[in-house]
């Protein structure tokens, strides 16, 4: 079977820098996907790593190590509406498709 | 474009009652999927597809069942409403299958069963 785990909460200041992990256990790993959620809102693509190393777009940058089945994205220059869940997903190979399977989300709480 | 539709916005069934959520996708998208999310958690595969015609099971498709006739529209059919069914329902769609294919998703059907 496949894995996710990923810190329930986590929370930090408007301005600063926050890293939210995830390791994943899984089989036929293709990436490593992560989705921002607003409460109440639907699931929205952030960001994408395949291989390992960090891909940046924006504020927004993204880690993977595959030999450590890890990886993580960072949050710099926090603003309040950065508070969302962030969910981790793997695509995985299933049936008759690949498939994305995701972890429980991390909930991100910014305060001023 | 619309993207991803879906309706209604929120159902509230009694237990034994069985109903449809819509999904519609206006992208020509070839790859179309259901979630649950229950609270507190991650979303959870039900069903998906991968073309019209072409339906497989994901991780919790006990309970449910789909349909894929044209490319466009993915319902999904809930046969016997359970408690346990209450959830919120997400439908999503991509390109296709593969890593570098960003999934969107619908706003949700808000459902539940009493």
């Amino acid at each position: 079977g496949q894995s996710l785990e990923q810190p329930s909460e986590v929370t930090a200041v408007e301005g600063a820098i926050v890293q939210m992990n995830c390791t994943y256990q899984t089989s036929g790993f293709y990436g490593l996907s992560w989705y921002q959620q607003h409460d109440g809102g639907a699931p929205t693509f952030l960001s994408y790593n395949a291989l390992d190393g960090l891909e940046e777009t924006g504020r927004f940058s993204s880690f993977l190590s595959r030999s450590d089945s890890y990886g993580y994205l960072l949050l710099q220059e926090l603003q309040m509406k950065d508070s969302a869940s962030y969910f981790c997903a793997v695509k995985i190979s299933s049936g008759s498709a690949r498939q994305l399977t995701f972890g429980s989300g991390t909930q991100l709480t910014v305060l001023p | 474009n619309a993207g991803v539709t879906q309706t209604p916005k929120f159902q509230v069934l009694k237990t034994g009652q069985s109903m449809t959520l819509q999904c519609a996708q206006d992208m020509n998208h070839e790859y179309m999927s259901w979630y649950r999310q229950d609270p507190g958690m991650g979303l959870r595969l039900i069903h998906y597809s991968v073309g019209a015609g072409i339906t497989d099971q994901g991780e919790v498709p006990n309970g449910y069942n789909v349909s894929r006739s044209t490319t466009e529209d993915f319902p999904l059919r809930l046969l016997s409403a359970a408690p346990s069914q209450t959830s919120v329902y997400f439908c999503a769609s991509s390109y296709g299958d593969s890593s570098t294919d960003t999934q969107y998703f619908g706003p949700g059907t808000r459902l539940t069963v009493l």
